[in-house]
């Protein structure tokens, strides 16, 4: 069974530093997408990142990127500069192309920003 | 903010009433989805509809209906519901798997539930 597992109930980080978020899954499939959201307090889930499998290359989209370990089945999200605006739960989630149309999320991790 | 609306934001409702919920999405995708998020768990997949025809159901009780007039629309329909099922229902929209993009969902801002 296909499971996404986030170790850290809640993380914070200074303003302006840099923060990584850990994200495990366990899957049998070789061929599947991975995916970072962004749920701010009382508002709507957005996504930060995406990553396909077969791609070596880590994503990045501006202050956001990944660590893609395939072998280790890990994809942690790196989050450099941290702004205030950046405090939210943020959620990893995995699916297949094999699956459907389903979609496995992790139980979230809740970020403070300090500032 | 995105494509995905749904309505009402906020609903109250006893264990007899009957009400629903609504989702609409203006982003031309076919496939459509409804989440249950509870504090400390996954977010849990309820429904699944690909271009109106329901392709998950992952062992929601019946007092849950789902409906998809549309590719656009989809409906939750609630009877007799009890306290646990007080949640945020979130729906979400993607493009049909198979059509090349990256199938990301979009969701919605949810529905807070609270039933008494």
């Amino acid at each position: 069974a296909q499971t996404v597992t986030q170790s850290q109930p809640e993380m914070s980080v200074q303003e302006a530093e840099t923060v990584t978020l850990s994200c495990t899954y366990d899957t049998s499939e070789s061929d599947y997408y991975l995916f970072w959201y962004k749920q701010p307090p009382s508002r709507q889930m957005i996504l930060v990142i995406r990553q396909e499998a077969y791609k070596q290359q880590n994503a990045t989209e501006n202050r956001f990127s990944v660590n893609f370990q395939k072998a280790a089945k890990s994809f942690s999200l790196k989050i450099s500069d941290s702004q205030l605006g950046d405090a939210a739960m943020y959620f990893c989630a995995y699916r297949t192309r094999n699956t459907g149309n389903q979609f496995y999320f992790g139980t979230g991790t809740s970020l403070t920003v300090i500032p | 903010e995105t494509g995905v609306t749904q309505t009402p934001r906020h609903l109250v409702m006893g264990m007899t009433n009957k009400k629903s919920l609504k989702c609409e999405q203006h982003l031309g995708h076919n496939a459509m989805y409804w989440y249950k998020q509870s504090a400390k768990k996954p977010l849990e997949l309820m429904f699944v509809y690909n271009f109106k025809e329901q392709t998950e159901n992952n062992s929601v009780p019946s007092r849950f209906s789902p409906e998809c007039p549309n590719s656009s629309h989809l409906f939750l329909h609630l009877h007799t519901l009890q306290p646990e099922d007080s949640a945020l229902y979130l729906c979400a929209s993607s493009a049909r798997s198979g059509q090349g993009a990256l199938e990301t969902q979009y969701f919605g801002p949810g529905t807070r539930l609270l039933v008494l």
